[in-house]
């Protein structure tokens, strides 16, 4: 009873790092999705994937890089992380376009960049 | 830019009353809606959805949507200290599968 998976939960970087989230689903969701979430800022998509071997961006894509491995994996890559990067990602899973067009989350993943 | 507003609060309710939350957003052909409940530190789970107009009800939960309005609500009747959460709430524009969520409103149901 996984759902949706991601790893790490908690990372500190210092500025031009880089490092990847994972993110693992195992309801054989069609869709997968990168959140950020910041104080007062709501959600904010950063890329997603409508189906394997496809992404597009989202409404903040700058300064990260996605890959849909296969349909149960989309892991988001941040190449030279920079403080303002600093955030709770998280990963979602949506069985669309069949469905209704809920979201399933992770549990997050919390990043701190000095 | 598909907006989708809501108050950020925080509401504050005695135990035991109703809570209204609201959202507004500015796409008039969204087609679906949804409601999320987050309690701090954790993720967004989903507690209602609704796509026609009208009123929704799941337990304490209603939905209701006034599409000529431009609004979505929720009602949590008898509230309980539990129900105390950030309420987000999402909108999918058209179809696309990709919901545009507000910043959410915080709510605390008090003893």
């Amino acid at each position: 009873n996984a759902g949706v998976t991601q790893t790490p939960k908690f990372q500190v970087l210092k500025t031009g790092q880089s490092m990847t989230l994972q993110c693992a689903q195992d309801m054989n969701h069609n869709s997968m999705y990168w959140y950020r979430q910041d104080p007062g800022m709501g959600l904010r998509l950063i890329y997603y994937s409508a189906s394997e071997g496809t992404t597009d961006k989202g409404e903040v894509p700058n300064g990260y890089n996605v890959s849909r491995l296969n349909k149960r994996e989309f892991s988001l890559r941040l190449e030279s992380a920079a403080p303002s990067q600093t955030s709770v990602y998280f990963c979602a899973s949506s069985p669309s376009p069949d469905g209704t067009g809920e979201l399933f989350f992770g549990e997050g993943s919390r990043l701190t960049v000095l | 830019q598909k907006e989708v507003e809501q108050n950020s609060g925080p509401l504050s309710v005695p135990e035991g009353a109703i809570a209204s939350l609201n959202c507004t957003y500015s796409d008039r052909g969204s087609q679906s809606f949804f409601w999320y409940r987050q309690y701090s530190g954790k993720s967004p789970e989903l507690i209602m959805s609704i796509y026609s107009n009208g009123d929704k009800e799941d337990g304490r939960f209603t939905a209701q949507l006034n599409k000529a309005s431009q609004y979505v609500s929720l009602l949590i009747r008898d509230s309980q200290p539990s129900d105390s959460a950030t309420y987000l709430c999402a909108i999918d524009p058209g179809g696309s599968y990709i919901p545009t969520f507000g910043r959410g409103t915080s709510l605390i149901v008090h003893p």
